[in-house]
């Protein structure tokens, strides 16, 4: 089984819906992270929460929420999707022990608004 | 702030030859770096890190790459590329100050490997 899980893997879905993107790990790390992944962006951090009370914003929050729901969960959510969110999404993980460990990544969830 | 420049989004290189990806990086304190590889339809897959000591990190996969602070370089290698190596490749740096461990990424580079 993956340590990180995303789910879905794919979402179609219409303008102004509201989506739940949702990221599942098993490898025991306080950190969680969210990124959107576009052609000839690379991957740009939405947001980010350090343990399940902390919950940070990233580079590009605008029209994105999320929730820590337990040290193992933690859900992007877009209240009213746009075109312009089409994008590849990225949950990612990192234990703190130490400083600055690779973050492990889920296999994504692509999304595509109408 | 910090930030990665990867030159060149593309690369071809014919299997069996050097593969030379290039990253260059800013940032305000000592760095650290990272080189990601993405295969088609799956996440991110750590490659290599560099820290602190040795700059010279040897990696997953046959693939090095070394730390240059005069030149704020961390380009990746690989003496003989395979056809496996065929995927999307992403630097990444994050500033070494304990409880800021946010990665900054590049534009990848997309590497094609020809038989």
């Amino acid at each position: 089984d993956a340590d990180v899980t995303q789910t879905p893997r794919n979402r179609i879905t219409k303008t102004g819906k509201r989506i739940m993107l949702e990221c599942s790990q098993t490898k025991g790390h306080d950190r969680m992270y969210w990124y959107r992944q576009d052609p000839g962006l690379g991957l740009r951090l939405i947001y980010y929460s350090f343990d399940v009370k902390d919950i940070n914003k990233g580079e590009i929050s605008d029209g994105y929420s999320v929730s820590r729901q337990a040290q193992a969960k933690f859900s992007l959510s877009l209240e009213s999707a746009i075109p312009n969110q089409t994008a590849l999404y990225f949950c990612a993980t990192s234990d703190p022990t130490g400083g600055n460990q690779p973050q492990h990544f889920g296999d994504g969830t692509r999304l595509s608004i109408l | 702030a910090q930030s990665v420049t990867q030159l060149g989004s593309h690369v071809s290189v014919s299997e069996g030859a050097l593969v030379l990806l290039r990253c260059n990086y800013s940032s305000s304190v000592p760095p650290y770096l990272f080189w990601y590889v993405q295969y088609p339809n799956q996440g991110l897959q750590l490659l290599l890190k560099y820290t602190t000591g040795a700059t010279l990190v040897k990696g997953i996969n046959g693939f090095e790459a070394e730390f240059k602070k005069s030149e704020t370089s961390f380009h990746l290698t690989k003496p003989s590329a395979h056809m496996s190596d065929a995927a999307e490749y992403f630097c990444a740096v994050s500033e070494a100050n304990f409880g800021n461990e946010k990665l900054t990424f590049g534009t990848g580079t997309r590497l094609t490997i020809i038989p």
